[in-house]
C-alpha cells in the first residue's frame, strides 16, 4: 500500500524568505502527486499536481514542486513567502487506476513578519 | 463554473444519533469522494461514488454509507454516531478520464459528536 510522509510537521519562516516543504512517498507502481493547501476553517485547495511529463510543475500563488522518481519525493517550494501563505499544506498521492487520495499528515507553515 | 458545495457547514449531534451530510459536485464532474479529517490529521478516504454506485471504500465500518444521485450530488450517512466521529468531513468531485481524475474539494462539514 502506498504511504506519504511529510517530513516536517511545522515550518516557521520569515516573510520574503524562501521555503521548502518536504514530501516523500512509497509506492511500487506509478502515481499521481498533488499538493493541497488548507487555510484555517476551510476545505482543501489544489495548489499543483504532477500527472506526467516535466518533473517541475508550477502551481498557484507562486508555488512549484519537483517530482523526483529515484528519491520518491515531491517537495514544494516558494522563493519568497508572504504572510498570506500561512496555512496547512498537504501532500497527496494516488495510484494510477485507483480511486483514493492518500494524504500525508500535513505541514503547518507559519510566516513571521 | 460552480465549485463543490457542502451542507451543513457545522453540525452537533449526540452519541448514537444518525447524521446526513450533503455534497454538490462541481459542474462537469461525475465522481464524488468523501474524506474524514480528524483534528490535526490528514484526510482519510471513506468511499467514492461513480454512476450512483460505490466505487472504492476505505477502512471505515458499514455504518458509514452513501448515495449518489442522477445529478451527481451525493450524501454521506453515518449511523450510531460515536465520539470519534467528530471531524471535518470533506467531499471532493472529479471527472473520470480527465486530468488524472484530479479531485476538487468543498469547504467541508464540521461534525461534533457529544
Amino acid at each position: 500500500a502506498q504511504s506519504v510522509t511529510q517530513l516536517d510537521s511545522q515550518v516557521p519562516v520569515f516573510e520574503e524568505a524562501p521555503v521548502e516543504l518536504r514530501c516523500n512517498y512509497s509506492s511500487s507502481v506509478s502515481v499521481y502527486l498533488f499538493w493541497y493547501v488548507q487555510y484555517p476553517n476551510q476545505g482543501l485547495q489544489l495548489l499543483l499536481k504532477y500527472l506526467s511529463g516535466s518533473t517541475l510543475v508550477k502551481g498557484i500563488n507562486g508555488f512549484e514542486a519537483e517530482f523526483n522518481k529515484s528519491q520518491t519525493s515531491f517537495h514544494l517550494r516558494k522563493p519568497s513567502v508572504h504572510i498570506s501563505d500561512t496555512a496547512e499544506y498537504f501532500c497527496a498521492v494516488r495510484i494510477q487506476g485507483a480511486q483514493k487520495l492518500v494524504f500525508g499528515q500535513g505541514t503547518r507553515l507559519t510566516i513571521n513578519p | 463554473e460552480t465549485g463543490v458545495t457542502q451542507s451543513p457547514t457545522h453540525l452537533i449531534k449526540t452519541r448514537g444519533q444518525q447524521v446526513t451530510l450533503r455534497c454538490s459536485s462541481q459542474s462537469g464532474h461525475n465522481t464524488v469522494s468523501w474524506y474524514q479529517q480528524a483534528l490535526g490529521q490528514g484526510p482519510q478516504f471513506i468511499f467514492q461514488y461513480y454512476r450512483e454506485e460505490e466505487n472504492g471504500r476505505g477502512n471505515f465500518p458499514p455504518r458509514f454509507s452513501g448515495l449518489q444521485f442522477p445529478n451527481y450530488s451525493s450524501e454521506l450517512n453515518v449511523n450510531a454516531l460515536e465520539l470519534d466521529d467528530s471531524a471535518l468531513y470533506l467531499c471532493a468531485s472529479s471527472s473520470r478520464g480527465q486530468g488524472g481524475q484530479t479531485q476538487y474539494f468543498g469547504p467541508g462539514t464540521r461534525l461534533l459528536v457529544l
